[in-house]
């Protein structure tokens, strides 16, 4: 399976744009870009996904690099509820049996 | 409410004890999986379903049978439980494929200490 590269830990302070990176250099054209994020205490929670193009939804934003080696997701405008530890996965085409592996994420932590 | 159930929440068992996980969605979700978390650490896949009657080995299948008999539930069954079975086990399904790549809903998971 591809591996992803993320930072151990980030901070950022509530209400500004937190900008997370995710190294994906072995990445394969069917490969798709996955993010989840776990609270404490709690599953994990899918964030969002993507291919080639940007995408946005109503939680975050995903940019992807043109030549998909990297992506970054955008929280807006973060608050403490976003403290989390985030998990940027890459997930196998379209198959059936394709698989999430997660890695040990990046811990965010969110000031007052 | 539409999601992944999991019971129980918390359980406690003897090294040796068998119980069964139980893990049920009521989102016709074909894809079904078990992970479970020790602490510091990512998900590690135990076992997965791609669909009813149709079960295969994650990373860590050791220890742990699983049956799919109908598309909502996917039990995981301890046969032996031994104290490198504590963790925290969380069950996840999914829509298959079919042309899109869909995410996963994960349940709130199982909290299990075996002493």
């Amino acid at each position: 399976d591809a591996k992803t590269t993320q930072p151990n830990s980030m901070e950022s302070n509530e209400e500004e744009p937190v900008h997370l990176p995710c190294n994906h250099s072995t990445i394969s054209g069917t490969d798709y870009i996955h993010w989840y994020r776990q609270l404490p205490s709690q599953g994990p929670e899918y964030v969002i996904h993507g291919l080639t193009s940007n995408v946005n939804n109503r939680m975050a934003s995903l940019a992807i690099a043109e030549d998909r080696k990297s992506s970054t997701l955008i929280l807006h405008r973060a608050t403490l509820r976003d403290a989390a530890v985030y998990y940027c996965i890459l997930k196998a085409g379209t198959g059936a049996n394709s698989k999430l592996t997660f890695g040990k994420g990046i811990t965010l932590s969110v000031r007052p | 409410n539409a999601g992944v159930t999991q019971t129980p929440k918390f359980q406690v068992l003897k090294t040796g004890q068998s119980m069964t996980l139980q893990c049920a969605q009521d989102m016709n979700h074909e894809y079904m999986s078990w992970y479970r978390q020790d602490p510091g650490m990512g998900l590690r896949l135990i076992h997965y379903s791609v669909g009813a009657g149709i079960t295969d080995q994650g990373e860590v299948p050791n220890g742990y049978n699983v049956s799919r008999s109908t598309t909502e539930d996917f039990p995981l069954r301890l046969l032996s439980a031994a104290p490198s079975q504590t963790s925290v086990y969380f069950c996840a399904s999914s829509y298959r494929g079919k042309g899109r790549n869909y995410g996963y809903t994960f349940g709130s998971g199982t909290r299990l200490t075996v002493v």
